[in-house]
């Protein structure tokens, strides 16, 4: 039973337009939520995260929405660069304890 | 202090074979975590160790599998008899226990593959 689902394997866009990556959890514990970026050959990066007090979390070119409701995140990342090509991992998980991953949405950015 | 380090990078190993794999953490946290990752998923938790006490483990860590924290510093992960279903990416993450919302810093991982 897949607690955090990712269900675009993956998604293409334009340079300079936005890119919007979706996840939904089915726990209702989980509090806090992050995303991560992975490149080939290298470890997961933390990107951002947002905690289930806010529905909105902003770090420059990365926005998170939270809608605890729905329970679904979104990553927005405007506007997309092909730096950004990478693989996005959605996160879950309550303070203090471990996060469920979902599988993972391949992002390809072109030029 | 660069990051998190894990060695090796990569291993091939016969079936049948045991193997051992080293996690260096950022030397400040006191959070260490094992995740696997296979193909298309994401990471998969393994255990976890607050300073070197073993304070979680998944059902994923059967008993061929163990791991140890002695000193509270570096981790290493064994693996006893490798099956072919062993063959992942292992992943070693660490992170500050008073760090609000416990923001986890992976490796690069170690890639197993067992013929």
């Amino acid at each position: 039973d897949q607690q955090v689902k990712q269900n675009s394997p993956s998604l293409s866009v334009q340079e300079g337009r936005i890119s919007i990556l979706n996840c939904d959890y089915t726990n209702s514990m989980f509090d806090y939520f992050l995303w991560y970026k992975k490149y080939p050959a290298e470890g997961p990066t933390f990107l951002i995260s947002i905690s289930s007090i806010k529905d909105k979390n902003e770090d420059g070119r990365f926005t998170v929405f939270l809608n605890k409701s729905a329970k679904h995140l979104s990553l927005h990342i405007v506007p997309s660069q092909p730096g950004d090509s990478a693989v996005y991992f959605c996160a879950a998980g309550d303070y203090g304890q471990n996060f469920v991953f979902g599988p993972g949405t391949r992002l390809s950015v072109l030029p | 202090d660069t990051g998190v380090s894990q060695n090796p990078r990569h291993k091939i190993t016969k079936r049948g074979q045991n193997v051992t794999f080293r996690c260096d953490p950022i030397s400040e946290h006191n959070r260490l975590y094992w995740y696997r990752q296979t193909l298309g998923q994401g990471p998969e938790f393994l255990t976890y160790f607050q300073n070197e006490a073993q304070l979680e483990k998944s059902r994923l860590l059967s008993d061929r599998f163990s791991a140890e924290r002695p000193k509270g510093s570096f981790s290493t992960l064994e693996i006893q008899r490798t099956e072919q279903g062993d063959s992942a990416m292992y992943l070693c993450a660490s992170s500050l226990a008073m760090d609000r919302g416990n923001i986890q810093y992976f490796g690069a991982g170690t890639r197993l593959s067992v013929l």
